[in-house]
């Protein structure tokens, strides 16, 4: 399958700051890609939705001022949590869907990236 | 959005196979069954979906019922790797390609050896 890369895969910064974390597809152009957020325990959140160069649509109460998406090419997004809070702290994953180099159109996910918030 | 129902938890013998079931009883005619799992603190990882028609890939065999309101998903030889959640979705379809995947619960597989 396509490989989607996440960078960093963990991180741990104080409240306060803000914090980026990278979603790439490296062998694949994505037209759409996708953060999620898991608690522990819990399913996999939709947070957002965004195609390259226009802006993302968030899910209802996910607060777009906080969680800043930029999807600048087909082959990487960013996700930004400013301002980070304790509660902030969870698996965050992003996903990418495209056509692969076998010409199917589907959607992968990344290794997640575990963000702490002290 | 055609919702889905799995067991909370399944337990597996090592070498057996494993059959984990899904209802979808409000799918509609156009929406397909996709099955991903997530092993534990990785992201989740595509396994086969279908629409109307039997379909197997090299990792897993899905069983569509006739009327489409349930699916089985089935790994032949089941493996310790293979302990994960097991997640059936039904593909949200918000407008041609434009569709949203939209985890429930899942079913936690566990093979024992």
């Amino acid at each position: 399958g396509a490989v989607v890369s996440q960078h960093p895969s963990r991180v741990i910064c104080k409240s306060g700051t803000s914090v980026k974390i990278e979603c790439r597809s490296l062998d694949f152009q994505a037209t759409t890609m996708f953060w999620y957020r898991q608690f522990p325990k819990q399913s996999l959140m939709l947070m957002a939705t965004s195609n390259e160069g226009s802006k993302a649509t968030y899910e209802q109460g996910v607060e777009k001022d906080k969680f800043l998406i930029n999807h600048a090419s087909l082959t990487l997004s960013t996700l930004t949590v400013t301002s980070a809070h304790p509660e902030d702290s969870s698996f965050y994953i992003c996903s990418a869907r495209g056509y692969n180099i076998t010409g199917l159109y589907e959607q992968y996910f990344g290794p997640g990236t575990r963000l702490t918030v002290t | 959005d055609a919702k889905t129902t799995q067991p909370p938890s399944m337990d597996c013998a090592e070498g057996r196979a494993a059959n984990l079931p899904c209802n979808h009883s409000t799918i509609s005619g156009n929406e397909y069954v996709y099955w991903y799992r997530q092993i534990h603190s990785q992201g989740p990882q595509y396994i086969i979906h279908g629409l109307k028609n039997n379909e197997t890939n090299e990792m897993a065999s899905l069983i569509i019922t006739e009327d489409r309101k349930s699916s089985t998903l089935i790994l032949p030889h089941a493996t310790l790797r293979d302990t994960a959640v097991y997640y059936c979705i039904v593909r949200v379809d918000s407008g041609g390609s434009n569709y949203k995947l939209t985890f429930g619960k899942g079913t936690l597989l566990t093979v024992n050896p």
